[in-house]
């Protein structure tokens, strides 16, 4: 069975400084995917980045990207620059192969606070 | 280019009532993925529809708890006979496409339901 681990429930961090919130995961399957989803006050779910298990790069969108250990099983988050606006929920998910199910699992979260 | 649409935003029913919950998906999606989120929680995946087909209700509780995605219109999450414990939001989530393992979802705003 999948398993995402959260190890961090709350992060304080100083406006414009990097942000890194932890995600490992368990899994047998040899293909599967990671994701980082956000989730302000206000209720929605919103989606950053995705790095695919035989991706061979770390993915990278914006001031977003994944510290993808494979040997780890880790999947970090970085926020370079943190804004305000950047504090919220992060969820870590991961995708199934397919033929199984396909809903994704999801971590407890880490609450960020960044702090002017 | 219109979002996954949920409705209502907010939902209060009484015990022993009816909580029907709407998806439309985002333009070109075909596949429908319904969770549930109780407070301080990640999401927990219930069900994966494709229009007219269940494809996994392997995370849907066993009674009172039903999904469809018929051929028009949005998809429904019906909710028989409430309890306190219904008491969560749900969240919808739609993609283009089936892969192995690159299986972007998009959320919608999520419905929060009540029950009194």
């Amino acid at each position: 069975a999948q398993k995402i681990t959260q190890t961090q429930p709350g992060m304080f961090v100083q406006e414009k400084e990097a942000v890194t919130l932890d995600c490992t995961y368990d899994t047998s399957d040899p293909s599967y995917g990671l994701f980082w989803y956000k989730q302000p006050s206000s209720g929605e779910m919103i989606f950053l980045i995705y790095q695919g298990s035989y991706d061979q790069q770390n993915a990278t969108e914006g001031r977003y990207s994944l510290n993808f250990q494979k040997a780890r099983k880790s999947a970090n988050l970085v926020i370079s620059a943190s804004q305000l606006g950047d504090s919220a929920m992060y969820f870590c998910a991961m995708s199934h192969s397919g033929g199984g199910a396909d809903g994704l699992t999801f971590g407890k979260g880490t609450h960020l606070i960044i702090q002017p | 280019n219109a979002g996954v649409m949920q409705n209502p935003r907010h939902l209060v029913r009484r015990r022993g009532q009816e909580a029907r919950l709407r998806c439309s998906p985002m333009k070109g999606h075909s596949h429908v993925y319904w969770y549930r989120q109780l407070p301080e929680e990640g999401l927990k995946f219930m069900v994966y529809l494709q229009k007219e087909n269940i494809i996994d209700e392997s995370g849907m509780p066993k009674e009172r708890f039903s999904a469809e995605f018929p051929k028009e219109g949005p998809s429904i999450l019906r909710i028989q006979q409430v309890v306190r414990g219904d008491s969560a939001a749900y969240f919808c989530a739609s993609s283009p496409q089936r892969t192995l393992a690159k299986n972007i979802q998009y959320f919608g705003a999520g419905t929060r339901l009540s029950v009194l």
